[in-house]
């Protein structure tokens, strides 16, 4: 079956630190690969996507790489910010419907001023 | 705001009640989807509309649970005889599937309606 899962939080760091949120995924033929994110009191948004092996999603400062061989897809940032607080949770859409999104339980990221 | 929107955001209610939320999607959207997020999880997907057909319904969407989409356009999602595990927020989201976007599924979500069964 499909499933995602990513490291527990919370996860609270001192601005201008480096982040890694770890997610591996399990699926069954070629999933596309998604970070969400929730900030405090907003709905659910899509951070960074990638579609294949390889491929690199970025967006804000925010990065993860498809990778096919670990089936893994961790979120990085090199110099984090306060307003960066949010949960954040790795998603895959299976190839094969691209219809569903299946979510990990997300991570609670707290930033230090 | 041409975003999806969600009505109510808040709904309380009686154990035994029946309840309906409304969803209005993105409006050239043809899909639309609808999950519910308990407390510190991830969203769960419940069910999804290709324009006004229901192609797919998770076994979490149990005979108590109906959702319609009409005309193709907005969506309701109704809930009988409500329990207190339905406590939940649910949220809906849209996206344009075309031969163009193939598999690349990006979906646009909803804020959310809270439920809260006493």
């Amino acid at each position: 079956g499909n499933s995602v899962t990513q490291m527990e939080g919370p996860v609270t760091l001192s601005e201008e630190a480096f982040l890694t949120i770890n997610c591996t995924y399990t699926a069954t033929g070629y999933p596309s690969l998604f970070w969400h994110v929730q900030y405090p009191g907003e709905g659910l948004q899509l951070l960074l996507k990638a579609t294949k092996a390889d491929d690199k999603g970025s967006n804000k400062g925010f990065e993860a790489t498809y990778r096919k061989e670990t089936t893994s897809f961790h979120l990085e940032k090199g110099s984090v910010q306060v307003s960066d607080s949010a949960v954040y949770f790795c998603a895959l859409s299976p190839y094969s419907s691209a219809s569903k999104i299946i979510f990990g339980s997300g991570t609670r990221l707290s930033i230090r001023p | 705001d041409t975003g999806v929107s969600q009505n109510p955001r808040h709904k309380i209610t009686k154990r035994g009640q029946n309840v309906t939320f409304r969803c209005d999607p993105i409006s050239e959207h043809n899909r639309l989807y609808w999950y519910r997020q308990t407390l510190g999880q991830g969203p769960e997907f419940l069910t999804y509309f290709q324009n006004e057909a229901q192609l797919e319904k998770s076994r979490l969407l149990s005979d108590r649970f109906s959702a319609e989409r009409p005309k193709g356009s907005f969506s309701t999602l109704e809930i009988q005889r409500t329990e207190q595990g339905d406590s939940a927020m649910y949220l809906c989201a849209s996206s344009l599937v075309s031969v163009l976007a193939g598999a690349n599924n990006e979906q646009f979500f909803g804020p959310g309606t809270r439920l809260t069964v006493l």
